[in-house]
């Protein structure tokens, strides 16, 4: 059973469309994250959602909407793809938002913009 | 501000030896947690060790031990009798109470196990 899932995982588009990714958990965590990876394998945080509130919206254009319909669910669309947006995507989940709070990540959707 | 600083980008060791990875923070926060993540080739984060700030005693799970020293903020990761398949990016975390929720990521370090 996959704790933290994501769909797809891999995705390859062409500048200017629009794509979503989903993320679902399963460990009935209240806290889901969404991270960028980059090329040089640096990893950051863009957005968080404890108890389907957004508690983190991090300096990311607003052409990333996250989007929790419920705890276990958290998924991210992308308008208008640009080249820059290539990178693995994560997602994670945590029992709470605290800082002691352990986060168990997703595999990754690594997205190719051309 | 928070900052983690990994300064080994890269490190061999022989297999069955240990090896330590350095992870340095900064934080003027008195509660926060440290955090070992591995990233093999395949690509997942899997989660390998926490330490709390109030943790007295160094954190262990299996072969994963963290050498936490508050006065100089650091908190290593030492992985005993390494394997094979412990070759992979590591990475340091920290979150503060006071981070407004947010979880920060040194650069990694790419361990490489020799047979």
């Amino acid at each position: 059973d996959t704790a933290v899932s994501q769909t797809p995982k891999y995705l390859v588009t062409q500048m200017g469309n629009d794509k979503s990714i989903k993320c679902e958990q399963n460990l009935g965590h209240d806290t889901m994250y969404w991270y960028k990876q980059d090329s040089k394998k640096f990893l950051k945080i863009m957005f968080s959602y404890n108890n389907k509130e957004l508690i983190i919206n991090e300096t990311v254009p607003n052409r990333f909407s996250p989007k929790s319909p419920d705890k276990a669910h958290l998924n991210l669309h992308i308008n208008s793809l640009e080249l820059g947006d290539s990178a693995v995507y994560f997602c994670a989940s945590s029992q709470g938002a605290g800082w002691d709070e352990t986060q168990y990540f997703g595999p990754g959707t690594r997205l190719l913009v051309l | 501000a928070q900052k983690i600083t990994q300064t080994q980008p890269g490190m061999f060791v022989q297999e069955k030896e240990a090896v330590t990875l350095d992870c340095t923070y900064d934080t003027s926060d008195q509660s926060y947690g440290l955090f070992w993540y591995k990233q093999p080739s395949s690509g997942e984060m899997i989660f390998l060790i926490y330490q709390g700030s109030y943790d007295e005693q160094n954190a262990t799970e299996g072969r994963y031990s963290l050498n936490f020293q508050k006065a100089r903020k650091s908190a290593n990761l030492v992985i005993s009798a390494s394997q094979l398949g412990d070759s992979a990016m590591y990475f340091c975390a920290m979150s503060v109470r006071g981070g407004g929720f947010k979880t920060i990521f040194g650069a990694g370090t790419r361990l490489f196990v020799k047979a």
